[in-house]
């Protein structure tokens, strides 16, 4: 059974302060672990896909890396207005899924002016 | 791209009606639809999988004749909670996985309804 575990469950920057999320996971074979932001009230916003360990994507001031074990979301300079909920889900590659995602519970971030 | 809308955004019912809600994908064509429920401060907890044109297959412990799921199309599916109780209240969450194109999950907007 795939399992995803994330840390720290909620984190409080100040502005300007840079920070790592972590999402380790375990799976029967990775076929993608994807990263993403949720307001309060809304759906979840897609943010990143990772495929293999080694691989890192930007977007603005976050960066997700991958690992065989685990993901991290690295924050630079956070602003306010990155303050959200970030989950991470894995996919994995049983035979006959609908290839459906595993969520974690979520790291709930505020970024203090 | 990849844009999920969801229909209505928030409903208010009397226990014992039935209420639907609609996942459109206005973009792009998705072969295959997610239904989440999210309870307060929690993650999201998968439902039921829905493909264009079949059956869904639900989660274990989701009641198939409560949570009525239809893919009618490429990009529609909707969801009717029937017979709604006050446990029924929560955000309800569609997904659609963009067909061809790796494996994202792209997410409506959510759906909250409350059940008096």
């Amino acid at each position: 059974e795939d399992q995803v575990t994330q840390s720290p469950e909620a984190l409080r920057l100040q502005e300007g302060e840079s920070s790592s999320l972590n999402c380790s996971y375990t799976v029967s074979g990775l076929r993608g672990l994807f990263w993403y932001r949720q307001d309060p009230g809304k759906g979840p916003e897609f943010l990143f896909t990772l495929y293999s360990a080694g691989e890192e994507k930007e977007k603005e001031r976050l960066k997700a890396t991958l690992t065989k074990k685990e993901s991290f979301l690295h924050i630079t300079a956070p602003k306010p207005e990155d303050s959200a909920t970030y989950l991470c889900a894995v996919q994995s590659r049983p035979v006959g899924s609908a290839r459906q995602l595993t969520f974690g519970s979520g790291t709930q971030l505020t970024v203090l002016p | 791209g990849a844009v999920v809308s969801q229909h209505p955004s928030w409903v208010i019912c009397k226990s014992g009606t039935s209420v639907k809600i609609e996942c459109r994908s206005l973009d792009f064509q998705a072969t295959t639809m997610f239904w989440y429920r999210q309870f307060p401060k929690q993650s999201l907890m998968l439902m039921a999988t829905s493909n264009e044109g079949s059956k869904a297959t639900y989660e274990q412990g989701v009641e198939k004749d409560k949570f009525l799921i239809n893919h009618a199309s490429l990009t529609l599916s909707t969801l009717t909670v029937t017979s709604a109780h006050p446990e029924d209240s929560s955000f309800y969450i569609c997904s659609a996985r963009v067909f061809g194109l790796q494996e994202t999950q792209y997410f409506g907007p959510g759906t909250r309804l409350l059940v008096l």
